[in-house]
This record gives C-alpha cells, sequence and structure tokens, in this order.
C-alpha cells in the first residue's frame, strides 16, 4: 500500500535555530516528492524533488531526496516566527492518473 | 498567477443537508481534485477529474459525489451531509502530470 509517513509530527524551536523535517514514502512507480507549507489556509508549493542528492534551495529552505532509502529532507536554517506552519510532503507515483499521496504533515512552531 | 478559488471559506450545515462545494481555476488545467484535510491524517484525495465530464474516486470517495460540467469548475457534493463529515476541504487544479495547486479551502462544519 502506498504511504507517507513524515517525522516529527510536530516541532518547538526558537527563532534562529537549525530543523530538519523528515518524510519517508513507499509508493508504486515513484515519480515526484513534494513539499508543501500550509499556514492558516491552503498548501503553497516549495519544492519538487525527482532526483536523488540534488539539493534544492530556497533562501534559507532546502530540501533532498534519496530515492535508495526512500526519503527526503527539508532543512530550514535560522528559523523565523513566520516559518511556524505545517510542513507536507507528497509523493506523485507514475500511475494513469496524477495521484497525489500526503503524509500527515509536520507542525512547526518557531518561538521568538 | 494559478488561481483556484472555493464558494465559500466558512459553511455550517446540518445532518442531512445536501451540500454543494464549487471550486473554480481559472487556468485551463486539465485536472482537477478534491482533498479533505483532518488533523493528524494529512491531505486525503476523495475524487479527482482529468477531463470535463470524467471523474475518479480517490482515497475515501464514500458519501460525496462530484460534477465537473465544463473544464474551470469541479464541484463536490455531499448527498446528505454527517457529523464525520466535518472537515476542511481544499480543491487543487494542475496541468497534466504538474504541480498541484490549491484553492484557500472551505471549513464546513456539519451540526
Amino acid at each position: 500500500e502506498d504511504k507517507v509517513v513524515q517525522s516529527p509530527l510536530s516541532l518547538v524551536v526558537h527563532e534562529g535555530d537549525t530543523v530538519t523535517l523528515n518524510c519517508s514514502y513507499e509508493v508504486t512507480n515513484f515519480r515526484s516528492l513534494l513539499w508543501y507549507k500550509q499556514e492558516k489556509k491552503a498548501p503553497t508549493f516549495l519544492f519538487m524533488l525527482t532526483s536523488s542528492g540534488i539539493e534544492k534551495k530556497s533562501g534559507r529552505l532546502s530540501s533532498i531526496l534519496d530515492k535508495k532509502e526512500l526519503f527526503s529532507i527539508l532543512n530550514i536554517t535560522a528559523t523565523q516566527t513566520g516559518d511556524s506552519a505545517i510542513y507536507l510532503c507528497a509523493v506523485e507515483g507514475v500511475t494513469s492518473y496524477d495521484k497525489v499521496i500526503f503524509g500527515p504533515g509536520t507542525s512547526l512552531s518557531v518561538i521568538p | 498567477d494559478v488561481k483556484v478559488t472555493q464558494s465559500s471559506r466558512y459553511l455550517v450545515k446540518r445532518t442531512g443537508e445536501k451540500v454543494f462545494l464549487e471550486c473554480v481555476q481559472d487556468m485551463d488545467h486539465e485536472n482537477m481534485f478534491w482533498y479533505r484535510q483532518d488533523p493528524g491524517l494529512g491531505l486525503r484525495l476523495i475524487y479527482f477529474s482529468y477531463d470535463v465530464k470524467m471523474k475518479e474516486k480517490g482515497d475515501i470517495p464514500e458519501g460525496y459525489s462530484v460534477s465537473r460540467e465544463k473544464k474551470e469548475r469541479f464541484s463536490l457534493i455531499l448527498e446528505s451531509a454527517s457529523t464525520n463529515q466535518t472537515s476542511m476541504y481544499l480543491c487543487a487544479s494542475s496541468v497534466l502530470r504538474d504541480t498541484q495547486y490549491f484553492g484557500p479551502g472551505t471549513r464546513l462544519t456539519v451540526l
């Protein structure tokens, strides 16, 4: 059965800390892994990862995929209170349709 | 920018009522999706559509139906709302095999 597992489920850190969020998956015919940030409303897209070992960066956020071990990490350096959100990991499999399987999310709280 | 809109941000309905949730996208995307989001369960796919008048069941279709009469509009229907359908409902759209873009969500409460 296809599934996505995220850890930790919740995390509280102080501003300036560095955090690492984990995502592991099992999916038939893997196509890509996606990271989303969700604040008060809908998820917003962060990264799409398709190849192992290639780090994607956007400001203080970075992510990398390991297709052999079936996991990805999302790093946030020098955290700010505005980073407080739920971070969702999702995986796409190659099927006849674009089915995406989401993990439960990691709730990150950054306190001053 | 891709824009996905949903008809209501907050909705309160009574058990047994018929509920319509509307989603509209303005980027001519082929694919549209309906998810529900519950604490600890993440996003779960209810139904999706890859073309006008085409629909496919997702992981949790029971108690729901959908309609896609026009490419830009995808409706989720709760034929007879129940309290266990209280949830956040998210609509998304995508070009074939590309990133999904989400609407703002509808928080539905069924009393």
